[in-house]
């Protein structure tokens, strides 16, 4: 089956420093990838998204690479802000197969001054 | 553009009861799908519904059933809850059917059984 391997959190981060969350799935074919966000009390925010393999996708500063030869999809950003403290869930799924998101486990992220 | 909104955001209940959580999804979004938040098991599909006919289904027992009503608003339904049962339950919308790759998650519904 399909299944989306995070690393394992917490990650703990001074503020502006560079940040790496590692995302791999498994899949049969070429699924659309996603990082979504999660703050305390809150819902899932979609952040980011690539459909296939080479894209990039970015919003806020974070970027991820959609990379076939290495079924990777790590998250990265060049400077946190305590702000972006939260939980990212990386997240595959088929189109045409219809909306069953597959997550990882999560990664919690913490920045401090 | 109103986001998606479930009701209520929080809800206690007894072992044994059932419970019935409301998803309304973005305006013109004809897909609705549920999934449950755990620590323990993380995020998990539940079910997806469109147009009114459920699509997909995840590993979750009869307990657990859905509908969807043809102005696209969703409903869930547990059953004799558990105590295992208490999670955070997500609703998200999309809005094509086939060619969709996007979905846009509601706050969720706080469901503690004690």
């Amino acid at each position: 089956g399909n299944s989306v391997t995070q690393m394992e959190g917490p990650v703990t981060l001074s503020e502006e420093a560079f940040l790496t969350i590692n995302c791999t799935y498994t899949a049969t074919g070429y699924p659309s990838l996603f990082w979504y966000v999660q703050y305390p009390g809150e819902g899932l925010q979609l952040l980011l998204k690539a459909t296939k393999a080479d894209d990039k996708g970015s919003n806020k500063g974070f970027e991820a690479t959609y990379r076939k030869e290495t079924t990777s999809f790590h998250l990265e950003k060049g400077s946190v802000q305590v702000s972006d403290s939260a939980v990212y869930f990386c997240a595959l799924i088929f189109t045409g197969g219809g909306n069953k998101l597959t997550f990882g486990t999560g990664t919690q992220l913490k920045v401090e001054l | 553009k109103a986001g998606v909104t479930q009701t209520p955001r929080y809800l206690i209940k007894t072992r044994g009861q059932q419970v019935t959580l409301s998803c309304s999804p973005i305006s013109g979004h004809r897909s609705v799908s549920w999934y449950q938040q755990t620590p323990g098991q993380g995020l998990q599909f539940l079910f997806e519904y469109f147009s009114e006919t459920q699509r997909n289904k995840g590993n979750f027992p009869g307990r657990f059933s859905g509908r969807q009503f043809s102005n696209s608003r969703s409903e869930m339904n547990v059953s004799t809850l558990e105590l295992g049962d208490s999670a955070l339950y997500l609703c998200a919308s999309s809005p094509e059917g086939q060619l969709t790759t996007e979905a846009f998650f509601g706050q969720g519904t706080r469901l503690t059984v004690v």
